[in-house]
């Protein structure tokens, strides 16, 4: 079946205390995307990846980063949460000949206490 | 930049109600144009999109929208709806050979009153 995994689907932290977020797709997909859906302000980009070795910033990239060194995992990773990245992320991934069709995870929950 | 402005947070319907939703985005040159709609508890799914030819767009489950490039206006219809399209609907934007650089609105709460 095709489909976007991530995981944890729920995570309560503390200020501070790095923190991945794995993201997997098995499309082949080339590119990927990071989301954070906040209420009020719908879905922000934060980062996305063209392909393997290949991310940008979105919208909203301060306090993450990203790496896409295989082509179906793209992880999120907050070296030092703090408490306003408390938010539901989700990853996306579409084809390269079909790149307006993107396939959403089911999210992840962070809570940064 | 892009930007996307969807003026209705939150919607209220009787079931076989007609449905509007308003969505206008500004951008200076060609855009795709897409709907999502996000279940209570699920994942974004994609409704219907807009690239080019016919302004008038159908997708899954009744819905329709329409490209309006003089308004800049992609609006979400539906003539009945139904106590299962509760939901959250997200209206996006696309330039025209951007990396991914989708744009999304702030969203739009429909609630169907059985």
């Amino acid at each position: 079946e095709a489909q976007v995994t991530q995981n944890p689907r729920y995570l309560i932290t503390v200020t501070g205390k790095k923190l991945t977020v794995t993201c997997s797709q098995n499309m082949n997909h080339e590119y990927m995307s990071w989301y954070r859906q906040d209420p009020g302000l719908g879905l922000r980009q934060i980062y996305y990846s063209m392909n393997v070795e290949v991310t940008d910033k979105g919208d909203v990239p301060e306090g993450y980063k990203v790496s896409r060194k295989e082509k179906r995992n793209f992880p999120l990773i907050l070296e030092s949460p703090s408490p306003n990245q408390t938010s539901l992320y989700f990853c996306a991934s579409s084809s390269q000949l079909a790149r307006e069709t993107q396939y959403f995870g089911p999210g992840t929950r962070l809570l940064v206490l | 930049a892009q930007s996307v402005s969807q003026h209705n947070h939150h919607v209220i319907l009787s079931e076989a109600a007609s449905l509007e939703l308003g969505c206008n985005y500004s951008y200076g040159g060609t855009v795709n144009l897409f709907w999502y709609v996000q279940y209570p508890g699920q994942h974004l799914q994609l409704l219907l999109k807009y690239f080019s030819g016919d302004p008038l767009v159908k997708g899954i489950k009744g819905f329709e929208a329409e490209f309006i490039k003089s308004k800049f206006s992609f609006n979400l219809r539906k003539p009945s709806v139904q106590w299962s399209d509760t939901a959250e609907y997200f209206c996006a934007v696309r330039p025209l050979g951007g990396y991914q650089k989708v744009t999304f609105g702030t969203g739009t709460k429909l609630q169907v009153i059985p």
